[in-house]
C-alpha cells in the first residue's frame, strides 16, 4: 500500500520564478491538504482539495495556488517566488465521505525542499 | 491571540528515563489532539490522538494526557531509547462547520536522548 508520494524531492528557483510541486494521495484517500513549513516551525496550513475544488484556505496569499485531479493527485503551484517562500512543503491525504472528513488523522509525504536563492 | 506553545529548547535526557514535552495553547477550542514525530528533513508522523474528553491516551511506550481547563497536553516516552531522538509536533484539530478538519502546529519541540 503506497503511502503519500511528493515531487520533487529537492528543488532550487530563482526570486521571481514559477514552481508546481506535485502530491500523490495515500491509497483509498480522496482529500489532500498542503502545508508550508519553515525552518524550525511546524507547518502551516495553506489550502485542501477535494472534489477538485479548493474547500479550505489558510493565510497564504493568492501567489499560492492549487489543483486536483480526477485521480485525486494534485498540484502546488507558487508564483512570483519571494525568499520567504523558501521551505519544505509537505502534502497531507485523507478521506471525506459524506462531505465529512471521515479519517481522524493526515498521512503526510516526505515533502518538497524548495530553496529560493 | 492564539497561540500554540511548544518547549522551544531541546530537550536532553538519558537514556531509560521518561522524557516529557508539552504543549500550550491560548484562545483555541480544539475537537482534539494530535502528537506527530518528525525526523530531519521528512514529513509528520502520526503517533496519538486525544479527543477532548479523553483524560489520557496510550500506546506502548508512549502516553499522552489532555486537560481542556489548563489547556494542556503532556506527551511522555518512557523508557526512552536514542532512536526516539527526533523532533514532536502537537497539532490541534478543529472541526468546521463544514465538517472539514483543520490542522493548527505547534513548532515543535527536539528530543535528543544520549545514551
Amino acid at each position: 500500500d503506497a503511502g503519500v508520494t511528493q515531487s520533487p524531492t529537492h528543488l532550487i528557483k530563482t526570486r521571481g520564478q514559477q514552481v508546481t510541486l506535485r502530491c500523490s494521495p495515500k491509497s483509498g484517500h480522496d482529500t489532500v491538504s498542503w502545508y508550508q513549513q519553515a525552518l524550525g516551525q511546524g507547518p502551516q496550513f495553506i489550502f485542501q482539495y477535494y472534489e477538485e475544488e479548493e474547500r479550505q484556505r489558510g493565510n497564504f496569499p493568492d501567489r499560492f495556488s492549487g489543483h486536483q485531479f480526477p485521480n485525486y493527485s494534485s498540484e502546488l503551484n507558487v508564483n512570483a517566488l519571494l525568499l520567504g517562500d523558501s521551505a519544505l512543503y509537505l502534502c497531507a491525504s485523507s478521506r471525506t465521505s459524506g462531505g465529512r472528513t471521515s479519517t481522524d488523522t493526515q498521512y503526510f509525504g516526505p515533502g518538497t525542499r524548495l530553496t529560493v536563492l | 491571540s492564539q497561540k500554540i506553545e511548544q518547549n522551544s529548547e531541546a530537550l536532553n535526557i538519558q537514556e531509560g528515563k521518561t522524557a516529557t514535552l508539552t504543549c500550550n495553547y491560548t484562545n483555541y477550542s480544539p475537537a482534539y489532539l494530535q502528537w506527530y514525530r518528525q525526523d530531519p528533513g521528512r514529513g509528520p508522523v502520526f503517533l496519538l490522538l486525544i479527543r477532548e474528553n479523553e483524560k489520557e491516551k496510550r500506546k506502548e511506550r508512549l502516553k499522552v494526557t489532555f486537560d481542556t481547563t489548563l489547556k494542556q497536553s503532556l506527551f511522555h516516552i518512557t523508557a526512552s531509547q536514542p532512536a526516539d531522538s527526533a523532533t514532536y509536533l502537537c497539532a490541534l484539530v478543529f472541526l468546521d462547520s463544514g465538517g472539514y478538519n483543520k490542522l493548527i502546529f505547534g513548532a515543535g519541540t527536539r528530543l535528543a536522548v544520549h545514551p
